[in-house]
């Protein structure tokens, strides 16, 4: 399968532990982006890199959430002393950089915290 | 205030017939507008993606149009089928990249 890959695909966690998500975008994609869903929303943006470089966080990322593409590769989205209100889908997506280039979104990391 | 509205938020219709979803954005600048289907508990997949240029583009059933000086966009739907059934979501991309998402339309076909 060439398409985004997301691990896991779900995640059930005790408030206040910390949980790690991970994202292998498509291989030559240098883009990548991660977004929450909530139910009947649709996805909202948190961050994203170019190759390696974070290049944009939203204000939605709080000071829990910490992003990672060390190698420009895959990606990880560590949570910290999780929260109720964490609970969402959280969905990476990759792109091309061009800018007319579709984005390619994995299946996503159901979270929910209890 | 979201950039990207959708309308109706959600609607009912029954195998075969079609329908249309509409999208108005205020996204500036504007570099593209795409459209996902998103099924229940799974990522977005993307049906069409239109640049300034383009009015109209179809993906089988599906044809998108884009109304760059009124800043609409539309999905039609042609003949439902029961798999039709999911959340539609209007993205409009500025010209760094940026993707402002609607909320979705939520389509359920009926039998």
């Amino acid at each position: 399968d060439t398409g985004v890959s997301q691990n896991p695909r779900h995640k059930i966690t005790k408030r206040g532990q910390n949980v790690t998500f991970r994202c292998d975008p498509i291989s030559e994609h240098n883009r990548l982006y991660w977004y929450r869903q909530t139910l009947g929303q649709g996805p909202e943006f948190l961050t994203y890199f170019q190759n390696e470089a974070q290049l944009e966080k939203s204000r939605l990322l709080s000071d829990r959430f910490s992003a990672e593409r060390p190698k420009g590769s895959f990606s990880t989205l560590e949570i910290q002393r999780t929260e109720q209100g964490d609970s969402a889908m959280y969905l990476c997506a990759s792109s091309l950089r061009d800018r007319n280039t579709e984005a390619f979104f994995g299946q996503g990391t159901r979270l929910t915290v209890v | 205030k979201n950039q990207v509205e959708q309308s109706p938020q959600s609607l009912i219709i029954l195998e075969g017939k079609n329908c249309t979803l509409q999208c108005n954005y205020t996204v500036s600048p504007f570099s593209n507008l795409r459209w996902y289907k998103q099924d229940t508990g799974r990522g977005p997949v993307s049906l069409t993606i239109m640049t300034f240029s383009e009015n109209t583009k179809s993906n089988g059933r599906y044809t998108a149009t884009l109304d760059a000086d009124t800043k609409q966009s539309s999905l039609h739907i042609t003949a439902s089928q029961l798999s039709d059934s999911a959340s539609y979501i209007c993205v409009v991309s500025d010209g760094n990249n940026r993707l402002a998402f609607g909320k979705g339309n939520q389509v359920v076909v009926i039998p």
